[in-house]
């Protein structure tokens, strides 16, 4: 099994729909992450939680939300979609113990809205 | 403020010859360095990473970078391509000493290798 899951893997959808994407976690690690993949842009974080009460914002966080349910889970809502949050989003975790150790990712959820 | 650049959003290079990947950084704090690999429909994988000491990081899959400091790079290369290399390839610093480990990425570099 895989330890980060990010469900769905893939979803369409239609502008103004509010969306979520879900993200678990089984490396019992504190911090998690979220990533939108854009070509051309690289990753770019869009909220980070470092324990179930610390949820802080990212490079990009206009027009998302989170929550941290448990440790192991994390999860992005888009409250109104819109087509340029069409991406690949990729959820990350960390370990604060190891803080040298590399984030460790899930395979990614692609979105479209259309 | 750190960033990451990467010169050249698509490579090409034939089987057997060697892959080189540019990478260089802005940090104002010590950077940890950070390869990663994406294959297709797949997640970021880690390939290597620069934390301290040596300068010539060796990762997975025979590549290996090298931390320069006086010139802000942090290259990738392979001496010899394989068809199985083809994949992107993302740069990410880290200014991480005893904190948080937020990542910054560069804009990734396409690999193809052809026969």
């Amino acid at each position: 099994d895989a330890d980060v899951t990010q469900t769905p893997r893939n979803r369409i959808t239609k502008t103004g729909k509010r969306i979520m994407l879900e993200c678990s976690q089984t490396k019992g690690h504190d911090r998690m992450y979220w990533y939108r993949q854009d070509p051309g842009l690289g990753l770019r974080l869009i909220y980070y939680s470092f324990d179930v009460k610390d949820i802080n914002k990212g490079e990009i966080s206009d027009g998302y939300s989170v929550s941290r349910q448990a440790q192991a889970k994390f999860s992005l809502s888009l409250e109104s979609a819109i087509p340029n949050q069409t991406a690949l989003y990729f959820c990350a975790t960390s370990d604060p113990t190891r803080p040298n150790q590399p984030q460790h990712f899930g395979d990614g959820t692609r979105l479209s809205i259309l | 403020a750190q960033s990451v650049t990467q010169l050249g959003s698509h490579v090409s290079v034939s089987e057997g010859a060697l892959v080189l990947l540019r990478c260089n950084y802005s940090s104002s704090v010590p950077p940890y360095l950070f390869w990663y690999v994406q294959y297709p429909n797949q997640g970021l994988q880690l390939l290597l990473k620069y934390t301290t000491g040596a300068t010539l990081v060796k990762g997975i899959n025979g590549f290996e970078a090298e931390f320069k400091k006086s010139e802000t790079s942090f290259h990738l290369t392979k001496p010899s391509a394989h068809m199985s290399d083809a994949a992107e390839y993302f740069c990410a610093v880290s200014d991480q000493p005893g904190g948080y480990n937020k990542l910054i990425f560069g804009a990734g570099t396409r690999l193809a290798v052809h026969p």
